[in-house]
């Protein structure tokens, strides 16, 4: 089955420790997202990517990091530099099209201790 | 810039009868509106999208939307709710020529009380 596959669901983080999220996906979209939900909040863009080798900020791209070397991965990494990192993170993906619907993973919620 | 309101932060129905679920939008172009369906701890699902043509949209589990150009809404419909429809509900848009961006709304907890 075709999808998007996020890693792990659940992690926890002592501070000062940076973490890598996983996200991969089979459905040969071209552009992959990293967003931040907070209770109340709705959906922040943190990293956005529309092609392999290529990757833009959102709206809260400090004390995060991405990279995109193939076209079915797309993991963030939370640094020490984020000074409020427990959220739930979902990533993203669509088609190169304006018109498509993104498809989401079923999360990875982090908690620093 | 495309920005999305949704005014509501909770609706209330009861089982069986109609709900709505509102949106109003902003975009300097045509829009491209989407509705997606949130349960706990789980990503967020697709449920319907305007692209363009009739301006009644159905989507999965009997949602429907009506775009309505001046008033600049996209309603999110149900003839009779469920109480499995407890959900939080997104409403984005995405703007033609525009962004590639999607900007969502800030979500509407649905509650369907049997």
């Amino acid at each position: 089955d075709g999808g998007i596959t996020q890693s792990p669901k659940y992690l926890f983080r002592k501070e000062g420790q940076n973490v890598t999220l996983s996200c991969e996906q089979n459905l040969n979209h071209d552009a992959m997202y990293w967003y931040r939900q907070d209770p109340g909040q709705g959906l922040r863009l943190i990293y956005y990517s529309q092609i392999v080798n290529d990757f833009q900020k959102g709206d809260i791209a400090e004390g995060y990091s991405v990279s995109r070397e193939k076209k079915e991965s797309f993991p963030l990494t939370v640094t020490s530099a984020q000074k409020n990192p427990t959220a739930f993170y979902l990533c993203a993906s669509t088609t190169g099209h304006n018109t498509g619907e993104l498809f989401f993973g079923e999360g990875s919620r982090l908690t620093v201790l | 810039a495309q920005s999305v309101a949704q005014p509501e932060d909770q609706v209330n129905v009861a089982e069986g009868n109609p709900l709505t679920v509102k949106c109003t939008y902003s975009v300097s172009g045509n829009p491209y509106l989407f509705w997606y369906v949130q349960y706990p701890n789980r990503g967020l699902q697709f449920l319907l999208k305007y692209i363009t043509g009739d301006n009644l949209v159905k989507g999965s589990y009997g949602f429907e939307a009506e775009f309505n150009k001046s008033q600049t809404s996209f309603h999110l419909k149900k003839p009779s709710a469920l109480v499995s429809d407890s959900a939080l509900y997104f409403c984005a848009v995405r703007d033609l020529g525009g962004s590639y961006i999607p900007t969502f709304g800030r979500g509407t907890s649905l509650i369907v009380h049997p």
